[in-house]
């Protein structure tokens, strides 16, 4: 079974530019997550999205950051414009959506993709 | 606030020995604990999980402990192998939500 895939792996950008990530999860699976790794950190939940809808987004930078899941597969995230503050690693995960409690589904995480922001 | 406090930041441990690694929570409405696995350069991976309602759970090589009324929850490896350094992760979900709030994340260092 294929993995999530995520690309780029790694971004180099300056300050006030704008940048784009891919994230297509694992077949089949309904609920799509990004998070924000900064270095040392855990990975924190930016937003959150079930099928083409979201769940939540409540600790994503709306003035900045945008993220859409068109058709309920792939996804991207988008920083416009970047700050130095955004360099992290952007990590997609997804989850199937079984039946019963939804906080042990299981999240599937891709490789990231490591932004820096000069 | 900082919901999941992780401890220690990091460990070095002795090939065989065993890892202790600690993860203590605030919100009593937290009802999954996940333990995640990193390796430099990859995402986390599910390494074992814990609901509240059994005090301990054992999959191989890894335990963890669990005490609800303390709200602290203990990744145990035995036998530490090299193959086991990563960076560790706890996380914490709530009832009904899918959210995971992850500690700061634990580099353990196994060494020959």
């Amino acid at each position: 079974e294929a993995g999530v895939a995520q690309s780029p792996r790694y971004k180099i950008i300056e300050k006030r530019q704008s940048v784009a990530f891919w994230c297509n999860p694992i077949s089949g699976h309904a609920t799509l997550y990004w998070y924000q790794q900064i270095l040392g950190q855990g990975p924190k939940l930016l937003i959150q999205f079930q099928n083409n809808g979201v769940v939540d987004d409540s600790q994503l930078p709306k003035d900045r950051f945008s993220a859409e899941r068109l058709k309920g597969v792939d996804s991207t995230l988008k920083i416009q414009p970047a700050k130095l503050e955004d360099s992290a690693v952007y990590l997609c995960a997804s989850s199937l959506l079984r039946g019963g409690y939804p906080s042990t589904d299981t999240q599937y995480f891709g490789p990231g993709t490591r932004l820096t922001v000069l | 606030q900082q919901q999941v406090k992780q401890s220690p930041q990091s460990l070095i441990v002795q090939k065989g020995g065993i890892s202790i690694i600690n993860c203590a929570y605030e919100n009593t409405a937290f009802d999954y604990f996940p333990w995640y696995q990193q390796f430099p350069g990859k995402g986390p991976a599910l390494l074992i999980a814990i609901r509240p309602d059994v005090s301990e759970k054992k999959e191989g090589r890894f335990t963890i402990s669990f005490n609800k009324s303390a709200k602290q929850f203990s990744l145990h490896i035995m036998d530490s192998q090299p193959g086991d350094s990563a960076t560790y992760f706890c996380g914490c979900s709530g009832a009904g939500s899918y959210q995971l709030t992850f500690g700061k994340g634990t580099k353990l260092s196994v060494i020959p």
